[in-house]
C-alpha cells in the first residue's frame, strides 16, 4: 500500500482494548473539528465531526472529546478491532476557511 | 455509488512534461479541492474551489493550475512538472451549506512520480 507517513507518532493496541488518538490544535477560532481515517492504500475517510458549542459527540464505537479551554480534541474507539488499524486525522475549520490537517497517528493493533 | 474518481491512479513523467489530473465527483457537491500528501507533512490543500468557476489557492498551490467549468470535474494541471512535485495526490469533494463543509469525501489517490 502506500506510505502515508514514516515518522508518524504511533499507537499500539491490544484488539478488544479502548484506543485513545490526540490532536491539539493551533487556531483559537476553530470551530469545527474533524476525524479522518486513513488506511493503507486509500484515501481519507470521515469519521465524526464536532462543534465548537459542545464538548463531546458520540458515533458507533467512537467518542470524540473537545477542551477548547487547552485546544485539544480526542477520538476515542472502543473495543479496538484490527480494521481499525490506520492512520487518524484531525482537521479544524474556522468559519468558512479551508480545513487545515494535523499530520496524523498512525494505530496498530495487535491480535 | 457516490464516489469520487481520480485517474490516472499511477503516473510516471519526466520534468517539464505537462500534465493533467482529472478529478470527478457524482454527488452534486459544491466543494472540491486538491491535496498533496508527503510523509511527515500530512495533508496539504493546493487549490479548492467552492462552486462552477470559483477557485482559491491553497497552501501549496505554486506550480499548479486547477480549472471548474463543470460541478462535477475538478482536473488539476501541471503545466511543467518538476521532480519536488513528486507526491501522492487526492482529490476530495462536500456540501458547503448545513455545515457539512467538513465531511469531505476523497477519491483513491493518484501517486506522481516526476523525474
Amino acid at each position: 500500500g502506500e506510505s502515508v507517513g514514516l515518522h508518524l507518532p504511533t499507537l499500539s493496541v491490544q484488539e478488544g482494548d479502548n484506543s485513545i488518538i490526540n490532536c491539539a490544535y493551533s487556531n483559537s477560532a476553530s470551530d469545527y473539528f474533524i476525524w479522518y481515517k486513513q488506511e493503507s492504500g486509500k484515501g481519507p475517510q470521515f469519521i465524526i465531526d464536532i462543534r465548537s458549542n459542545m464538548d463531546k459527540r458520540q458515533g458507533q464505537r467512537v467518542t470524540v472529546l473537545l477542551n477548547k479551554t487547552v485546544k485539544h480534541l480526542s477520538l476515542q474507539i472502543a473495543a479496538t478491532q484490527p480494521g481499525d488499524s490506520a492512520v487518524y486525522f484531525c482537521a479544524e475549520m474556522a468559519g468558512n476557511t479551508p480545513l487545515v490537517f494535523g499530520k496524523g497517528t498512525r494505530l496498530s493493533v495487535i491480535a | 455509488e457516490a464516489q469520487v474518481t481520480q485517474n490516472p491512479r499511477y503516473l510516471i513523467t519526466v520534468t517539464g512534461k505537462k500534465l493533467t489530473v482529472t478529478c470527478s465527483q457524482n454527488m452534486n457537491h459544491e466543494y472540491m479541492s486538491w491535496y498533496r500528501q508527503d510523509p511527515g507533512l500530512g495533508l496539504r490543500q493546493i487549490y479548492y474551489s467552492m462552486n462552477v468557476e470559483v477557485t482559491d489557492k491553497g497552501d501549496v498551490p505554486e506550480g499548479y493550475k486547477v480549472s471548474r467549468k463543470e460541478k462535477r470535474n475538478f482536473p488539476l494541471i501541471l503545466e511543467s512538472p518538476s521532480p519536488n512535485q513528486t507526491s501522492l495526490y487526492f482529490c476530495a469533494s462536500s456540501f458547503v451549506g448545513g455545515g457539512r463543509a467538513g465531511e469531505q469525501y476523497f477519491g483513491p489517490g493518484t501517486r506522481l512520480t516526476v523525474t
